[in-house]
């Protein structure tokens, strides 16, 4: 399984609203959650199954899925969201889990 | 609050051996899957393996199957990572993480990482 990024890098601003996607190689009966990771820190779990907000995230973020294009929308960017966002995925079985080589979003 | 604290990371000789630990706290660690995630400088995450909640099942990504080794110590609550025949390629930060979610994989229960250590540096070089 892969899963293919876009964009690999975003040049955005506060109160943006942003949208990465992933797009997965196998896209059925797929399991997909979002990360976040600043420099220097351990990744960040901000949605799993698709479209749920893991506790704790705010709102701004959101997911959806579309066949086996998977998007991460964060509705209004915020200062402390530039960092790099990645997919992970795992298929409906065994692994391997799968991330995505991640997007970065910057200023 | 969930911690999970890694160690052992140092520096590795090509085709010496490393033990990484992991301690938890916070949660019935018996409870949960766990995994290895490593990092190399500059890139992207990548999944090495994961651990049923009993210990009794294993996971490996192809590039580190029959080189290292997952297990775990429910009574100390500690994960651990034997990483044996080390290469240059093996020079990464090494995450822990625990296993989350519904999907059930021959004794493993997880589809996702909820929590995350903070990373122990491995670097190998001659």
């Amino acid at each position: 399984t892969q899963l293919t990024p876009s964009p690999s890098f975003l040049s955005a601003s506060v109160g943006d609203r942003v949208t990465i996607t992933c797009r997965a190689s196998q896209g059925f009966n797929s399991f997909l959650a979002w990360y976040q990771q600043k420099p220097g820190k351990a990744p960040k779990l901000l949605i799993y199954g698709e479209s749920t907000l893991q506790n704790g995230v705010p709102s701004r973020f959101s997911g959806s899925v579309s066949g086996a294009i998977f998007t991460l929308t964060i509705s209004s960017l915020q200062p402390e969201d530039f960092a790099t966002y990645y997919c992970q995925q795992l298929n409906n079985g065994p692994p391997p889990f799968t991330f995505g080589p991640g997007t970065k979003v910057e200023i | 609050e969930v911690q999970l604290v890694e160690s052992g990371g140092r520096l590795g000789r090509p085709g010496g051996s490393l033990r990484l630990s992991c301690v938890a706290s916070g949660f019935t660690f018996g409870n949960f899957a766990m995994s290895w995630v490593r990092q190399a400088p500059g890139k992207g995450l990548e999944w090495l393996s994961i651990i049923s909640a009993s210990g009794d099942t294993a996971y490996y990504i192809d590039s580190v199957r029959g080189r290292f080794t997952i297990s775990r110590d429910n009574s100390k609550n500690t994960l651990y990572l034997e990483m044996n025949s080390l290469r240059a390629e093996d020079t990464a930060v090494y995450y822990c993480a625990r296993a989350a979610g519904t999907i059930a994989f021959g004794g493993v229960i997880g589809d996702h990482f909820d929590s995350w250590g903070q990373g122990t540096l491995v670097p190998v070089s001659p």
